[in-house]
């Protein structure tokens, strides 16, 4: 079993719709979680970091932390053709310094 | 506004020769940074971790002489690729942890051709 599940998708939305993208992990020791968008040729950009369990919300998106599950989630409200990108699910434990790691990647296709 | 930068963006290069890609912390000082290596289509899978002062990192699999890397300071890291073949074409991304909680900031990646 890998450390962090994502399904990849692809993921196809109608302009306005909302979007739920999940992740599930195995490694308790996970204490910081965070949603990163790529864009195709770019570097990941950080859309939301949470620590603790419950939901984090920054405008149109949700950040949701269950970790007796070991789930996340993000939602995208009010989803626009602009938000056509592929979301990671990221993750790492409570030790500084130490590397993320990355689900597989989401690919959401938001059509107008 | 951008915390890490790249340079170069993307570089074409023959097989044989060696390149050389920095990663800048802009404004804050990282005594780590990561090096991530990505696919066409797949997720960044972690190259090696960057410390100031000391060796890098490496993970399983990586070739240490074939992928150097120097922390030359508290905000520049760089990833050699010596020797590059077709097989080491990819998109080279690198990250560097700012803040008390650590929160990643990722460059805008180096894409590598290799002829």
């Amino acid at each position: 079993q890998k450390e962090v599940e994502q399904d990849p998708g692809p993921l196809s939305v109608p302009e306005g719709a909302i979007v739920s993208l999940n992740c599930t992990y195995s490694n308790s020791a996970f204490q910081y979680f965070m949603w990163y968008r790529q864009y195709s040729r770019k570097g990941p950009e950080l859309l939301m970091y949470t620590y603790s369990s419950g939901n984090k919300e920054d405008g149109r998106f949700t950040a949701q932390v269950d970790k007796s599950s070991k789930y996340i989630s993000l939602f995208i409200r009010d989803s626009q053709p602009s938000d056509s990108a592929t979301y990671l699910c990221a993750m790492r434990s409570n030790q500084a310094g130490t590397a993320l790691i990355f689900g597989k990647g989401t690919t959401l296709s938001v059509s107008s | 506004g951008a915390v890490v930068s790249q340079h170069p963006s993307w570089v074409i290069c023959k097989s044989g020769t060696s390149v050389k890609i920095e990663c800048r912390s802009l404004d804050f000082q990282a005594t780590t940074m990561f090096w991530y290596r990505q696919f066409p289509k797949q997720s960044l899978m972690l190259m090696a971790t960057s410390n100031e002062g000391s060796k890098a990192t490496y993970e399983q699999g990586v070739e240490k002489d074939k992928f150097l890397i120097n922390h030359a300071s508290l905000t520049l890291s760089t990833l050699t690729v010596t020797s590059a073949h077709p097989e080491d074409s990819s998109f080279y991304i690198c990250s560097a942890p700012k803040g008390s909680t650590d929160t990643q900031y990722f460059g805008p990646g180096t894409r590598l051709t290799v002829l």
